[in-house]
């Protein structure tokens, strides 16, 4: 079946540091590619999403390319921010009703 | 405020309790989904409601009943409930092919069961 594998956590980045949070799909036919964060305390919000291969999602400095050949999405931000903490879970739109499958998430810590 | 609101934000219960978790969205979709969302463990989908219909049922244990009494409104009953089923529980809304949107979720109710 569909599948989403992310990278284990947590990060914990300096500020300013470069971030790359790794995701990887399986799936039959052209999936929509999502990341969702979590901040504490709090549900899930979108943070950006691509729909077809070689679209880039971007929002709030962080971005994500759909690159079908190798079956990735990763998360980047050139410049990480004490407020970027949280957890970061990447998804697809998959299985037959088309709901989303998501990764078991990414704890991202970044210091002062 | 994300345009699904979740009530209560937080409940502890008893195993012999019975108690419901209501989510609300005035987001104009038509398909909403309960998640549940266990330390360590990737996010769980247990129902899915599309038009009002349930068309998805993760074989979730029958102590949780799920109603959806129209597109606005899910709720969650939970009778008779093990510690293990103490998690965050997270509603979502989404149009009905959610593919190129996305779901919208709540902020959920953190569940303690003692």
């Amino acid at each position: 079946g569909d599948s989403v594998t992310q990278m284990e956590g947590p990060v914990t980045l300096s500020e300013e540091a470069f971030l790359t949070i790794n995701c990887t799909y399986t799936a039959t036919g052209y999936p929509s590619l999502f990341w969702y964060v979590q901040y504490p305390g709090e549900g899930l919000q979108l943070l950006l999403k691509a729909t077809k291969a070689d679209d880039k999602g971007s929002n709030k400095g962080f971005e994500a390319t759909y690159r079908k050949e190798t079956t990735s999405f990763h998360l980047e931000k050139g410049s990480v921010q004490v407020s970027d903490s949280a957890v970061y879970f990447c998804a697809l739109s998959g299985g037959s009703q088309g709901n989303l499958i998501f990764g078991k998430g990414t704890k991202l810590s970044v210091k002062p | 405020e994300t345009g699904v609101t979740q009530t209560p934000r937080h409940l502890v219960m008893g195993m012999t309790n019975k108690k419901s978790l209501k989510c609300e969205q005035h987001l104009g979709h038509n398909a909403m989904y309960w998640y549940k969302q266990s330390a360590k463990k990737p996010l769980e989908l247990m129902f899915v409601y599309n038009f009002k219909e349930q068309t998805e049922n993760n074989s979730v244990p029958s102590r949780f009943s799920p109603e959806c009494p129209n597109s606005s409104h899910l709720f969650l009953h939970l009778h008779t409930l093990q510690p293990e089923d103490s998690a965050l529980y997270l509603c979502a809304s989404s149009q009905e092919a959610p593919g190129d949107y996305g779901y919208t979720f709540g902020s959920g109710t953190r569940l303690t069961v003692v």
